[in-house]
């Protein structure tokens, strides 16, 4: 069973609207959580990371983390054709690995 | 552009070929992970390596999956007999930390096809 749930599988925004993407670990011992994006036929590359309560914004891109719900969204303002791409979240803790959703395929149309 | 490095881009094997990919790391980073990526997206943990010693492994990997990180050499990874099923794009990362908290930097792939 797939222990990093991500929601919706696949979103289409309008340039320049609001893209909001869902994170959510099954998996109660995890401390760490991960964004990255790929784009089509590239590697994957880290966007944001987030470890402690709260909400961490870089840019256009905003994070929130709920530890006690084990959820993270990742929210892209102003969204640009450019962001199209699969956006993988990642959860791990000291101990292990990062194990990955299987991502939201998100498309911005001009 | 990636820092890591893997090759070949594309690999096409027959059923039961052996199929070999090999990963240098970005310079500087002690800790390699291999994840297969299947064509639903989804990622499978493989084996991880900090310099030549393995850290964790999964069971598909003691079969009929090897890896290695020899010193001054290219970390790879190989198939002995090739199956439908290993089909995918096969991604090396490295990381300055064996811990959860590094960030992976992953290299651009080696696809594999099975016929």
């Amino acid at each position: 069973q797939q222990k990093v749930q991500q929601s919706p599988e696949s979103l289409i925004v309008p340039e320049g609207g609001m893209a909001s993407l869902n994170c959510t670990s099954s998996d109660r011992n995890v401390d760490y959580f991960w964004w990255y994006r790929q784009h089509s036929g590239k590697s994957p590359k880290m966007l944001m990371s987030i470890f402690s309560n709260g909400e961490k914004e870089e840019g256009r891109f905003t994070v929130h983390l709920n530890k006690a719900s084990l959820h993270t969204s990742l929210h892209i303002r102003d969204s640009q054709p450019s962001d199209s791409a699969l956006y993988l979240c990642a959860a791990s803790n000291s101990g292990t690995y990062q194990r990955f959703g299987t991502g939201t395929k998100l498309q911005v149309v001009p | 552009n990636s820092k890591v490095i893997q090759t070949p881009r594309y690999l096409v094997k027959g059923q039961g070929q052996k199929a070999k990919m090999r990963c240098i790391p970005e310079k500087g980073h002690p800790v390699v992970f291999w994840y297969q990526q299947n064509k639903n997206n989804e990622f499978k943990f493989l084996i991880n390596f900090q310099n030549q010693e393995v850290l964790q492994q999964i069971d598909m990997t003691e079969k009929r999956f090897s890896a290695e990180c020899p010193s001054n050499s290219p970390c790879s990874l190989e198939i002995q007999s090739s199956e439908a099923g290993d089909s995918a794009l096969y991604l090396c990362a490295s990381s300055l930390s064996r811990e959860g908290t590094g960030q992976l930097y992953f290299g651009e792939g080696s696809k594999l096809t099975v016929l």
